[in-house]
């Protein structure tokens, strides 16, 4: 069983819907948790990190984190075509060491 | 100013050649991380640093794979004998502290 758990979607989203995305952890011990965003042929980028329970924004993204489910999510608010990548969920150990999901595919349509 | 760098961005080896892969990360960044990375599915740590000492090399996929980072900056992810499994993508992360991660372009590796 993967340790973090992500929707492989694709998840389609009407320009300037929000879209919602969903992660899952195993390891109670886990620290902090990122999202990064990939697109086709680059590198990750970090987008969002968050560390306490509750909501984090930061602009059109919002973090939410709940420890007690081991449940992460984001949520993208009026998602442009730029938004179109794969979303990767991350969570760290003590050590920084990072678990990522296998990602969730995001598809904006104009 | 300057992200992470690495090099080459792409290489293609013989099964059985050696490869180097090298990380320059952000200027005064103490932790360097590197993953793999096949192709649909999420980077996988392989080894870890603080400064110069390797702290964690538990995700190294056998004892074919080396890392080093002698002066606490530079690294280098080395591939003895390599197999087409080894093919992907190793990216190379930095962070001042330990959580917040910023990752490199990349190197492709292709193992023919």
């Amino acid at each position: 069983q993967k340790e973090v758990e992500q929707n492989s979607g694709p998840l389609s989203v009407p320009e300037g819907a929000i879209a919602s995305l969903n992660c899952t952890y195993s390891d109670r011990g886990s620290q902090s948790f990122f999202w990064y965003r990939q697109y086709s042929g680059k590198s990750p980028e970090l987008i969002m990190f968050i560390y306490s329970n509750g909501d984090k924004e930061d602009g059109r993204f919002t973090a939410q984190l709940n420890k007690a489910s081991q449940y992460v999510s984001l949520l993208i608010r009026d998602s442009q075509p730029s938004d179109s990548a794969t979303y990767l969920c991350a969570v760290a150990d003590s050590w920084g060491k990072l678990q990522f999901g296998a990602g969730t595919q995001v598809v904006v349509t104009p | 100013g300057a992200g992470v760098s690495q090099s080459p961005r792409y290489k293609v080896a013989k099964r059985g050649q050696d490869v180097a892969l090298r990380c320059d990360p952000i200027s005064g960044h103490v932790s360097l991380f590197w993953y793999q990375q096949a192709l649909g599915q999420g980077p996988e740590f392989l080894t870890y640093f603080q400064n110069e000492a390797q702290l964690d090399k538990s995700g190294l996929p056998s004892d074919r794979f080396f890392a080093e980072r002698p002066e606490g900056s530079v690294s280098t992810l080395k591939i003895q004998r390599t197999q087409q499994e080894d093919s992907a993508v190793y990216l190379c992360a930095s962070s001042l502290a330990t959580y917040e991660q910023y990752f490199g372009p990349g190197t492709r590796l292709t193992v023919t």
